[in-house]
């Protein structure tokens, strides 16, 4: 069953540094999200991904972070100087188009 | 205001025990009412979806079901691997974001 991946599994930074998560969406999806959720708290949007550009943001989406799809099967989020605030779960999710999204496993963010 | 709140916050349960998770939510124009199955670092895993008040879904021992105001997510003879945090999230239109609750953390005890 095809299913989104997430790489690294974890990425210990430090404060102000960049960090690139990459994520690979399943195949034939068309919609792309990303998520946080910082430990004990519920899963929030970041960001979503729509035809090469970004359809809808949240507040926590600052001019910290972007988002990308260097080509057909990787989906990016990049984190340009890091705070402490930043560590968190991160979530790729993928959908074909106004159905169930399906998650990654994540990415564990800890910034030191 | 939370558009989408979920009770109990953790649920102990008995193995064999049924109960019912309950997820309210206040957004007009509902797009979507979604469930899923979040383990301990892990990434949330879909469950079910409901589209309008009636809808009932079925997998294995859970059902869920879906009214004009809340969604309740039977469980039925509950098992130890049964045991994770429920989220339940709602989408306003189309594409749209979800937004989820809190969860409930539920615990088998065999």
């Amino acid at each position: 069953e095809p299913e989104v991946t997430q790489t690294p599994s974890h990425q210990v930074t430090q404060m102000g540094q960049e960090v690139i998560l990459r994520c690979v969406p399943i195949s034939n999806h068309l919609y792309f999200y990303w998520y946080r959720q910082i430990l004990g708290q519920k899963v929030e949007f970041l960001v979503s991904f729509y035809n090469n550009e970004i359809s809808e943001k949240s507040e926590i989406f600052d001019d910290q972070f972007s988002v990308e799809r260097p080509d057909g099967s990787n989906f990016t989020l990049k984190i340009r100087s890091t705070k402490l605030e930043d560590s968190a779960m991160y979530f790729c999710a993928s959908t074909i188009s106004a159905h169930e999204q399906y998650f990654g496993p994540g990415t564990r963010l800890t910034v030191t | 205001e939370d558009q989408v709140t979920q009770s109990p916050e953790a649920l102990r349960l008995q193995e064999g025990e049924s109960s019912s998770l309950n997820c309210s939510y206040t957004v007009s124009g509902l797009r979507g009412l979604f469930w899923y199955r979040q383990d301990p670092g892990k990434g949330p895993e879909f469950l079910f979806t409901l589209y309008s008040a009636g809808e009932e879904k079925e997998k294995e021992r859970l059902k869920a079901t879906l009214t004009k105001k809340e969604s309740f997510l039977h469980i039925t003879a509950p098992k130890p691997e049964d045991s994770a945090t429920y989220l339940c999230a709602s989408r306003d239109s189309g594409n749209t974001p979800l937004v989820f609750g809190k969860g409930t953390r539920l615990s088998v005890i065999a």
